[in-house]
């Protein structure tokens, strides 16, 4: 079974710039789940989809962040225009079911620079 | 208050050696629990899911106290291979929704 892949693994890019992260799920995991881990700091929850619908969008720190899940397969997280603090390592994480343990993607750490 | 608090670490143990990591939680709704390992610059990796009977999988045992709501990791007889940081992570559900919670993790290294 594949894993849960995000792509890309590093990317650096300028404050002001663009950038789309990407998170395939496990196949058939209906729940699919963004977090992020800024240096020094916990690993904390950004947002839910269930299929193509969000769930629980309570975690984005702010309107520059926009996630979508179209068609309920894989997931993009832009962050647009970067800031400094954005920097950090964004995990995907997909599950069966919500009680069940989480697969997580080996991450995209994002530099601003 | 943190949602989930652990041990500061680093903890720093040598072969061999029995090592235990306390986790407490704040939201008495929070319904499944796990210890969560991550080596160095990887993604979380599920160690094991922690129930009130208490679960032992190997050389390590996990222990969940709801009453306290407090949650711990034992490992015995530990290996180089052990080190990494512990996550403790526990789980909110609520309506369609549900999040993982993580503590701030504790590190170990253990020493030849």
């Amino acid at each position: 079974e594949a894993g849960v892949t995000q792509f890309p693994s590093h990317s650096v890019i300028e404050k002001g710039q663009t950038v789309t992260l990407r998170c395939d799920p496990i196949s058939g995991h209906d729940n699919l789940y963004w977090y992020r881990r800024v240096m020094g700091k916990e690993i904390k929850f950004l947002l839910h989809f269930v299929k193509e619908s969000k769930q629980d969008e309570s975690g984005m720190p702010n309107n520059r962040f926009l996630a979508e899940r179209t068609g309920g397969t894989y997931s993009t997280l832009k962050v647009q225009p970067a800031e400094l603090e954005d920097s950090g390592v964004y995990f995907c994480a997909s599950s069966q079911a919500r009680t069940s343990g989480y697969t997580f993607g080996s991450g995209t750490r994002l530099t601003v620079v | 208050r943190k949602e989930v608090e652990q041990d500061p670490g680093p903890f720093n143990v040598p072969e061999g050696a029995t090592v235990a990591f306390n986790c407490t939680y704040s939201n008495s709704a929070s319904q499944s629990f796990f210890w969560y390992r991550q080596d160095c610059r990887k993604e979380p990796k599920l160690l094991m899911s922690v129930y009130s009977s208490g679960n032992e999988d190997g050389r390590f045992t996990a222990q969940l106290n709801r009453a306290s709501q407090y949650i711990s990791l034992l490992i015995r007889d530990s290996k180089l291979s052990d080190s990494a940081t512990y996550l403790c992570v526990v789980i909110l559900i609520y309506n369609q929704g549900g999040k993982l919670i993580f503590g701030q993790g504790t590190e170990l290294s253990v020493k030849p």
